[in-house]
């Protein structure tokens, strides 16, 4: 089945820097999504992005489906950004609307 | 309103035990899913229903029984579970399931069984 790999597993930063989270997957997919999970385990839907460039205030993502990879980047990074962040992709070979998930980033932000 | 809700936020059962988990939307999403995460590791999909019917199932043994009574209720019913299924049980819905179709999560019921 497909692989997704996410990197790097984990990520201390200090408050207000830059950080760039990166996910791999070994096959062509039809859906992919970003996601950061708060403490409390709630999934929050950060980008619906297949293929393309998206920007949502201070995070911003880009999948290049040709190349099997997508980027989450977090610009001025606040405390509340703490947390895991998945990627999540849905395998072009099954239409049934099943998602992948990496192992995730856990980040980590400093005051 | 891209909410979906999940009841109880909390479980505490015994291997004896019956329960049920409950998964609410009203969005309109013809696609509902359930998810099972253990601590530390990523979500894993269990279930998924299309237009009320169950369209996959991964392998998940049967102590574990899906219904989806309506297009806007689904419901895992627990039975005989053992202390290894303790886990965050995450609920997802779709607009339809597939392609192009962005999936939306519920806060989740964390559960313990004893």
């Amino acid at each position: 089945g497909i692989q997704v790999e996410q990197s790097p597993p984990d990520l201390i930063l200090q408050e207000g820097a830059n950080s760039t989270l990166r996910c791999n997957f070994s096959d062509s997919v039809n859906n992919l999504q970003w996601f950061h999970q708060n403490p409390w385990g709630q999934l929050i839907n950060l980008f619906y992005i297949p293929s393309g460039t998206k920007q949502n205030g201070r995070l911003s993502a880009t999948t290049v489906a040709t190349e099997r990879y997508s980027l989450l980047y977090i610009s001025s990074s606040q405390t509340t950004d703490s947390g895991v962040y998945f990627c999540a992709v849905g395998p072009f070979y099954n239409q049934g609307g099943k998602l992948i998930f990496g192992q995730g980033t856990e980040l980590s932000v400093k005051p | 309103d891209t909410e979906v809700t999940q009841t109880p936020k909390h479980l505490v059962m015994g291997m004896t035990n019956k329960k049920s988990l409950k998964c609410e939307q009203h969005m309109g999403h013809r696609a509902m899913y359930w998810y099972k995460q253990k601590a530390k590791k990523p979500p894993e999909l269990m279930f998924v229903y299309s237009y009320e019917k169950l369209s996959i199932n991964e392998s998940v043994p049967s102590r574990f029984s899906p219904e989806c009574p309506n297009s806007s209720l689904l419901n895992l019913h627990l039975h005989a579970l053992q202390p290894e299924d303790s886990a965050l049980y995450l609920c997802a819905s779709s607009p339809l399931a597939g392609v192009g179709n962005e999936q939306f999560f519920g806060p989740g019921t964390r559960l313990t069984v004893l």
